[in-house]
């Protein structure tokens, strides 16, 4: 069956500007992440779904990073006045429960210039 | 911040050769997941391991978890060059409401034809 995917694979964009990033998590799981990964470290969480609402959003860095999921799947983040230091790949995770394996989409690359 | 470190940094083995890697971490845990990434994009999930648990295999992969030493292994045996990859350790907490994973830096794993 189909795994979690993300759109765009790679977005670059220009300091300041705003970016919105796609999952598709796998048909009838509830539970969605939002990590992201620096070169040379491990994921970071940033924000938890589970169906249409943020269960646990401590990961977001700052009120420029907002996430939706308005239907219980597809999840957009959403980046407002990009800086360079937001430039990493954003993966994105889903789940049937929030105690079960996640599966991972491929990442968003994203280069803030 | 991440919780897990894995130990070591970095591992280069003669394909055939076995690969062990060590994982600590610092809070109590529901459970601990080992994921393999390959050149920096999605993780792929190997195995979950519960912390009433001690020990788990799935065809050459073998996980240990000793929860009294809050510490975790993960052994590759009869390795192949396209084991090559980074391998991370990721915990989930226990206690209500947390659901996020908590990624380690990774093990860079080299395996020669």
């Amino acid at each position: 069956g189909a795994g979690v995917s993300q759109t765009p694979s790679n977005k670059v964009t220009e300091k300041g500007k705003y970016v919105e990033l796609r999952c598709d998590p796998i048909s009838g799981h509830t539970a969605l992440y939002w990590y992201r990964q620096s070169l040379g470290q491990g994921p970071e969480f940033l924000i938890y779904f589970q169906g249409t609402g943020a269960a646990d959003d401590s990961g977001l860095p700052n009120d420029r990073f907002f996430a939706v999921r308005p239907e219980g799947s597809v999840s957009t983040l959403k980046i407002q006045r990009t800086e360079r230091g937001d430039s990493a790949v954003y993966l994105c995770a889903s789940s049937w429960t929030g105690f079960d394996e996640q599966f991972f989409g491929p990442g968003t690359r994203l280069t803030v210039l | 911040s991440q919780q897990g470190e894995e130990d070591p940094q970095a591992l280069s083995i003669q394909e055939g050769e076995n690969a062990t890697m060590n994982c600590s971490y610092k809070t109590s845990i529901n459970n601990l997941q080992w994921y393999r990434q390959n050149s920096g994009r999605g993780l792929v999930h190997l195995i979950l391991i519960r912390s009433n648990e001690r020990e788990k295999h799935s065809g050459r992969l073998r996980v240990t978890l000793d929860t009294s030493k809050k510490s975790s292994s993960l052994l590759i045996t009869a390795s192949r060059a396209a084991d090559t990859a980074s391998y991370f350790c990721a915990t989930l907490a226990s206690g209500a409401g947390s659901y996020q994973l908590t990624f380690g830096k990774g093990t860079k794993l080299s395996v020669i034809p």
